[in-house]
């Protein structure tokens, strides 16, 4: 399609519990990228992909946080043990040849709540 | 590291006035440089991006911004402004090296006065 969806649109979890969203990019873009924006501010990178292989995860909290990209299958972004900090708007972006040459296409993004 | 820094948490403007909302970047090379705009409850909509050539770019909703490299300053201006031009406004900077992710400014939050 012709843009980023993610599901679901919003999430609510009670701490500790899992939480799984989901990405699929515009067909044909090989690059996808998760931000997070806590408090309708600035966003931080998390991590990109390259097809189905990482490019950077300086951005991520290792410890609870995992992502894929795997092929014909929306890339994932999965936080383990959820913590009130983690609510925030989490959103999946994609462009087809990195940044270098083009625009990114950012979905709507995930809001998640931890109660 | 890089940086953004959009001085502005805040902006009023009367409709129909001019506006140019600041952003100051720290990259150690040339820099790719996007603002982008987003509205309540939206996602973020790009308005322009520079990359190299003029300096000044045009971007969507008659936006435009110019790049001084000697100032690190990528100021997003337009003319006269709309009701419907309220929202959080976004300046970003990346690298241009594939997959490294940008790095975004705080946002200015633009209110617009009838």
């Amino acid at each position: 399609g012709e843009e980023v969806a993610q599901t679901p649109k919003h999430l609510v979890r009670g701490e500790g519990q899992k939480a799984k969203l989901y990405c699929a990019p515009i067909k044909g873009h090989s690059y996808v990228f998760w931000y997070q924006q806590v408090l309708k501010n600035e966003f931080k990178f998390l991590i990109s992909f390259q097809n189905e292989n990482v490019f950077d995860e300086t951005g991520m909290p290792k410890e609870r946080f995992s992502a894929k990209c795997l092929p014909n299958s929306p890339c994932s972004l999965e936080i383990q043990a959820t913590k009130l900090e983690d609510s925030a708007v989490y959103f999946c972006a994609s462009t087809p040849v990195g940044w270098g040459d083009t625009e990114a296409f950012f979905g709507q993004g995930t809001r998640l709540t931890v109660v | 590291a890089q940086s953004v820094t959009q001085p502005d948490i805040h902006i009023t403007v009367s409709e129909g006035a001019s506006l140019e909302l600041r952003c100051n970047y720290s990259y150690g090379a040339t820099p790719y440089l996007f603002w982008y705009v987003q509205s309540p409850g939206q996602g973020l909509q790009l308005l322009l991006k520079y990359f190299s050539g003029d300096t000044l770019v045009q971007g969507i909703k008659g936006f435009e911004a110019e790049f001084k490299r000697s100032q690190s300053s990528f100021n997003l201006r337009k003319p006269s402004v709309h009701w419907s031009d309220a929202a959080e406004y976004f300046c970003a900077v990346g690298g241009g090296g594939g997959a490294d992710g940008l790095t975004f400014g705080k946002g200015t939050h633009l209110i617009i006065q009838p």
